[in-house]
């Protein structure tokens, strides 16, 4: 069973485009959201993160935008450029639960194109 | 910078080879996790190791074992390699907050 439902599979996008990823859990007992980059070649890497508690978090160009009512989070990318093109894993887990293990998304492939 | 070593990044063994994943980090992480990632599946954990000599099965166990003998080195065992278990490979060690460091990963192709 996928406990974080993400969409959509692919996004290709123009430079300076807004890229917008979704993600949705079940578990309410969740409570730590992290977004993950991956480049090719590359094993994904932390890019930002929220909490439950605030509806949306922004780190330079990428912002997390969070609604708890209805279980859903999205990444957006403003102003994308070609360097953002990249794998992007949403994820999940919960305090006390199975010693930090993260649940991720099935991934979306980003093309920012020139 | 916390550095995750995968022992080799491409590997081609036969179906019914014994095949051996290494993975060592250098932060001294009490966690550590393999994961496969394939297209459309996105990353699945197999198992997950919270200590020395301790482990836990993730998502899809089957078919592969682990150890851990000292604390920085996380092996990842394919008993008997079928042609299902052709996939990348991806190691990674840290906490859910901090952040997991991921190492490049090892294509492993079962033919």
């Amino acid at each position: 069973q996928q406990q974080v439902k993400q969409s959509p599979q692919s996004l290709i996008v123009q430079k300076g485009g807004i890229p917008i990823i979704n993600c949705a859990y079940e578990n309410t007992a969740f409570d730590y959201f992290p977004w993950y980059q991956q480049f090719p070649g590359k094993g994904p890497a932390l890019l930002i993160a929220i909490r439950p508690d605030v509806s949306e978090k922004k780190e330079g160009r990428f912002t997390i935008s969070f609604n708890k009512s209805a279980k859903q989070f999205s990444l957006h990318i403003m102003d994308s450029q070609p360097g953002d093109s990249a794998t992007y894993f949403c994820a999940a887990s919960r305090y006390g639960g199975a010693t930090n293990k993260l649940i991720f998304g099935t991934g979306t492939l980003l093309a920012v194109q020139p | 910078d916390v550095k995750v070593t995968q022992s080799s990044r491409y590997l081609v063994k036969r179906t019914g080879e014994k095949v051996f994943l290494e993975c060592v980090q250098d932060m001294d992480h009490e966690n550590m996790f393999w994961y496969r990632q394939d297209p459309g599946l996105g990353l699945r954990l197999i198992y997950f190791s919270y200590d020395v000599k301790m482990k836990e099965k993730g998502d899809i166990p089957e078919g592969y074992s682990v150890s851990r003998e000292k604390k920085e080195r996380f092996s990842l065992i394919l008993e008997s390699a079928s042609t299902n278990q052709t996939s990348m490979y991806l190691c990674a060690s840290g906490q859910r907050v901090r952040g997991y460091t991921f190492g490049s990963g090892t294509r492993l192709t079962v033919v």
